[in-house]
């Protein structure tokens, strides 16, 4: 398996449940967030972005909140599916590149 | 859909040995970068191009090169190959904006260089 996930936070969900997964980031300008979904042995898939001119986006069984207060990004996943274990992490925007926070897993539990 | 492709999933280099990683992506982007992505280190940008012959150098570009003749193609240079750089190798690409415009990945190639 891949060993890009080897020390990461974990959260175990059982099948069914809703997943929460956080995230802190550091540039309070930012203002373009995005939610990248890793399965094991595969690329990052783009999930759903966030403009900072919205607190919530809504997508197919996910949510995106942002609290630009605190800097708090969270990424909420409705009726967790095995489908749904993977590695995820969120990127903010910076000057001309992204910064990529090191990422959740999750594991669904059946 | 966006799709990136890299030219190889898997690849065992020696010591020295000059490495290219190629990527190719057919949405017309213009924008392309490559990552490095090492366990607990997330992911770590080397070099970066918004446009033909054009690159930036990322965070960690030593050691590293880069060509971009055509639009749709980025290939990443390892100049001698050296065991601190075996990884996961990650390219991706975007429309132009910027980074207001989501990045798009391939699957990687995870690189050993023995």
């Amino acid at each position: 398996g891949e060993s890009v996930g080897l020390h990461l936070p974990t959260l175990s969900v059982q099948e069914g449940d809703n997943s929460i997964i956080n995230c802190a980031y550091s540039n309070s300008a930012s203002d373009y967030f995005i939610w990248y979904k890793q399965e094991s042995g595969k690329g990052p898939q783009f999930i759903i972005d966030i403009r900072s001119n919205m607190d919530k986006r809504q997508g197919q069984r996910v949510t995106v909140l942002l609290n630009k207060t605190v800097k708090h990004l969270s990424l909420q996943i409705a009726a967790t599916q095995p489908g749904d274990s993977a590695v995820y992490f969120c990127a903010e925007n910076g000057v001309y590149k992204y910064i990529f926070g090191t990422g959740t897993r999750l594991k669904v539990l059946a | 859909d966006v799709k990136v492709t890299q030219s190889s999933r898997y690849l065992v280099k020696r010591t020295g040995e000059k490495v290219f990683l190629e990527c190719v992506q057919d949405m017309d982007h213009e924008n392309m970068f490559w990552y490095r992505q090492d366990p607990g280190l997330g992911l770590r940008l080397i070099y970066f191009s918004y446009d033909v012959k054009m690159k930036e150098k990322g965070d960690i570009p030593e050691g590293y090169s880069v060509s971009r003749e055509k639009k749709e193609r980025f290939s990443l240079i390892l100049e001698s190959a050296s065991t601190n750089q075996t990884s996961m190798y990650l390219c991706a690409s975007s429309l132009q904006g910027g980074s207001n415009q989501p990045q798009h990945f391939g699957d990687g190639t995870r690189l050993s260089i023995l």
